[in-house]
């Protein structure tokens, strides 16, 4: 079993709907979580951390965590094109653990 | 600007060859990490150093090393033992004690001849 779990997509949503990206991870003792952006050939981008239950809202990024269900997801409202790039679900525990990563494209 | 700088963009390794990928940095880090990105897979830690003349072994040490003299760079040498050295290295830091906030270098794509 991963670590860290993602579908790897491609995921495909139109302009302006909610995308929804979704991660599960097996250590039970992590403590942070977070959402990367890569974009093809560049660097991962920190857009989202999240250490408690809930939601945590940021712009058009809402980051939603379920510790007991071993879940995080990455909702992004009114979708753009200019989101079409790989999502990289990241736990950390003891160290950083980064999941395969999740292929969005928004089509205008 | 403060951030991280690797180079090269691009790097060809010959078979037998060595080759080393810069990472320097000017955010006053004292951890700076390695990883390996191949397609379709997370990234995985080569090395990682929190602070100058000490470094740890990661989940893919193997075939790989590195050194650290200086607080601002952490190159990492590809070996001739690595056998599939072909993937995109990433180099990042993060303020000691703050591991979960990266920052990454722009990356160096390596490939063999």
């Amino acid at each position: 079993q991963k670590e860290v779990e993602q579908n790897s997509g491609p995921l495909s949503v139109p302009e302006g709907a909610i995308a929804s990206l979704n991660c599960t991870y097996s250590d039970r003792g992590s403590q942070s979580f977070f959402w990367y952006r890569q974009y093809s050939g560049k660097s991962p981008e920190l857009i989202m951390s999240i250490y408690s239950n809930g939601d945590k809202e940021d712009g058009r990024f809402t980051a939603q965590l379920n510790k007991a269900s071993q879940y995080v997801s990455l909702l992004i409202r009114d979708s753009q094109p200019s989101d079409s790039a790989t999502y990289l679900c990241a736990v950390m525990a003891n160290d950083m653990r980064f999941g395969a990563g999740t292929r969005l494209t928004v089509k205008p | 600007d403060g951030g991280i700088t690797q180079s090269p963009k691009y790097l060809f390794r010959k078979e037998g060859q060595n080759v080393t990928l810069s990472c320097e940095q000017n955010l006053n880090h004292d951890a700076m990490y390695w990883y390996r990105q191949d397609p379709g897979q997370g990234l995985r830690l080569i090395y990682y150093s929190q602070i100058v003349n000490d470094f740890q072994k990661g989940d893919i040490a193997e075939g790989y090393s590195v050194s650290r003299e200086k607080k601002e760079s952490f190159p990492l040498t590809v070996t001739s033992a690595q056998k599939n050295p072909t993937a995109f290295y990433l180099c990042a830091s993060s303020i000691m004690g703050a591991y979960e906030k990266l920052f990454f270098g722009s990356g160096t794509q390596l490939s063999v001849l």
